[in-house]
Parts: C-alpha cells; structure tokens; sequence
C-alpha cells in the first residue's frame, strides 16, 4: 500500500518569513494530495490540494509543488502569520478510497 | 459554509463496552468515511461507505467495528468491546465523490470524538 513520509516534524520560522513543509509518497499510481492544517482541539481542514495532472498550485500565501518523477510534493507558505502556527498534514490518495497521511509538521511561527 | 458534525465531542467507556459515534455529513455528500487518529500518531483510515455499504476497509477495521446510516443523515460507527487501544480521536469526513474515483474530490473532516477507554 501506500506510504507517506513527511518533514521536518517541528518547524519553527520567525514571523513573515515562509516555510516549506516536504513529503515523499510510494506509490506511482496516486493522483491526489492534499494538504490538511490542524489546530488544537479541531479536525483537519484542507488548506490545498493538487492533482496528479499540475506540478503547481498556488492559492494567496500557500502553493504546493509535485514532483512526479521523484515522488514528492511540498507545500509553501510565505509571509507567515501567527495564525498560521498549527498541525499540518499532507496525504496522498490513488486508486482506494482511503488517504494516506503523513505523521504531520508542527508549525511555530515566532513573533 | 457546510460542515460535517459530530458527537459527542468527548466520550468515556469503560473497557468492554459498546460504543457508538455519531456523524452528520454535509447534506449533498454521497461517500462517507471514518478515519482514527491516536494521540501523536498520523490520521489513519478505517472505513468507506456509500450506498448503503462499505465500500473498502483498511485491516485496522475488524469485527469489533461496524458503521450504520440509520436515517437520511446520521453516519455512526460502533465499537461492540472496546479495548485500551481504541482510546483515539475518531474522525467522520464526507464526499460528493468516491475518492479514487471521480476526480478525486476533496475530503470535509468532523471535529473529531475524542475516546477515552479505561
């Protein structure tokens, strides 16, 4: 099956400087990913998402980048906010109905 | 904006009990899924359904499992003798499409029912 690896597993930035959160998947035949932020006591809420057809995606300060050939995808956020500072997930998804998540980033952004 | 809900927020069982969570999709989703995420640990798939029947189960998902759309909105998951183990946050999202299929259509996830087993 599927798997998806994700780093770094804490990142801190100073405010308004961008982060930039990685993930490697296995499987050649998924076509899906999304990205989910996380905060404390709430489910995930999807941020983003890019299909297997695009290599970028852009959406304001958050864009996610595909490499298929490599079999990674990474997502940006520039100009950091402190209400950016929570859990993100991204996750990959082919032919079965279940997404497969990474382990999650926690973002800090410090003022 | 439409979201899923559920409830309860919180729920504490004792070891061998039965255990029901309950969802409310967004209205006009068609695919329903609950996934379980134990504290520290990534968000993991546990079940699809749509039409009435589960559509694809991860092995997480064994006999002690079982999902239920009693009426035209509720989506429940029971655990029949829960375990220390399923002490989790289990989360319910919704789809218009089957995931895999279609397109691939965004997944709308609950709050999630935080389970406490002792």
């Amino acid at each position: 099956g599927e798997n998806v690896e994700q780093h770094p597993s804490t990142l801190s930035v100073q405010e308004g400087d961008s982060a930039v959160i990685k993930c490697t998947y296995s499987d050649s035949a998924s076509n899906y990913f999304p990205w989910y932020k996380q905060e404390l006591g709430k489910g995930p809420q999807l941020i983003i998402d890019i299909r297997s057809n695009v290599g970028e995606k852009k959406d304001q300060r958050i864009a996610v980048t595909l490499n298929k050939t490599a079999k990674h995808f990474s997502l940006h956020i520039t100009e950091t906010q402190p209400e950016d500072s929570a859990v993100y997930f991204c996750a990959a998804s082919g032919g079965a109905d279940g997404l497969t998540f990474g382990k999650g980033t926690h973002l800090i952004i410090q003022p | 904006e439409p979201e899923v809900t559920q409830t309860p927020s919180h729920q504490v069982t004792q070891m061998g009990q039965e255990v029901i969570l309950r969802c409310v999709p967004i209205s006009n989703h068609l695919y329903f899924y609950w996934y379980r995420q134990i504290l520290g640990q990534k968000v993991e798939f546990l079940v699809s359904f749509y039409n009435n029947e589960i559509s694809e189960k991860s092995e997480i998902f064994d006999d002690q499992f079982s999902v239920e759309r009693p009426d035209g909105s509720n989506f429940t998951l029971k655990i029949r003798s829960t375990k220390l183990e399923d002490s989790a946050m289990y989360f319910c999202a919704s789809t218009t499409f089957r995931q895999g299929r279609a397109g691939n259509q965004p997944q709308h996830f609950g709050d999630g029912t935080r389970l406490s087993i002792l």
